[in-house]
């Protein structure tokens, strides 16, 4: 079945480390984004990228860096930099029709 | 830039009642609408969408909602819940075809009671 898959479901990681989240696709989209998901703030828009080797900040890029050379492929690094690291990740491609696929997340917990 | 507010944080009903979640979204022209549905710990899944035509359109699951241009709204109903809507509603908006850049509302929890 095509979908997006992230890795790991749950990540633990101590302060000052940095830690990469997978996220991977088989649906032959171009663009794929990443956001944050904390209570009560719904979802936030850190990185997105349209075409391999390509990406743009969102609204909340500071502390994270991504990298995008596999169009399957759109990993994203939580750096020891991000002052708030501890949340739901969520990764997600967009189709043709111009709506977003998500993938079941991945919870961060940094102490 | 594209806002959206879903005023509603939590929402309880009775299982067989009707259903109507708030959206309202801020952008100067034309937006581009979007539900979706969240389980606890899971991602995302789209119920409906508009980007034009039918003002009322009709999703997965026996969810609806209608654009209001006039309102600025866009609200889901469903006439009859069931248990299994328990989720997190999140109502979002785009500012064109080619733009990316989706902006989420804040979410509406919805509780169902027996």
């Amino acid at each position: 079945d095509g979908g997006i898959t992230q890795s790991p479901k749950y990540l633990f990681r101590k302060e000052g480390q940095n830690v990469t989240l997978s996220c991977e696709q088989n649906l032959n989209h171009d663009a794929m984004y990443w956001y944050r998901q904390d209570p009560g703030q719904g979802l936030r828009l850190i990185y997105y990228s349209q075409i391999v080797n390509d990406f743009q900040k969102g609204d909340i890029a500071e502390g994270y860096s991504v990298s995008r050379e596999k169009k399957e492929s759109f990993p994203l690094t939580v750096t020891s930099a991000q002052k708030n690291p501890t949340a739901f990740y969520l990764c997600a491609s967009r189709s043709q029709g111009g709506n977003l696929h998500f993938g079941n997340g991945t919870r961060l917990t940094v102490t | 830039a594209q806002s959206v507010t879903q005023p509603d944080i939590h929402i309880t009903v009775s299982e067989g009642a009707s259903l109507e979640l708030r959206c309202n979204y801020s952008y100067g022209a034309t937006p581009y609408l979007f539900w979706y549905v969240q389980s606890p710990g899971q991602g995302l899944q789209l119920l409906l969408k508009y980007f034009s035509g039918d003002t009322l359109v009709q999703g997965i699951k026996g969810f609806e909602a209608e654009f209001k241009r006039s309102q600025s709204s866009f609200n889901l109903r469903k006439p009859s819940v069931h248990w299994s809507d328990a989720a997190e509603y999140f109502c979002a908006v785009g500012t064109n075809f080619g733009n990316e850049k989706l902006t989420f509302g804040t979410g509406t929890r919805l509780t169902i009671i027996p």
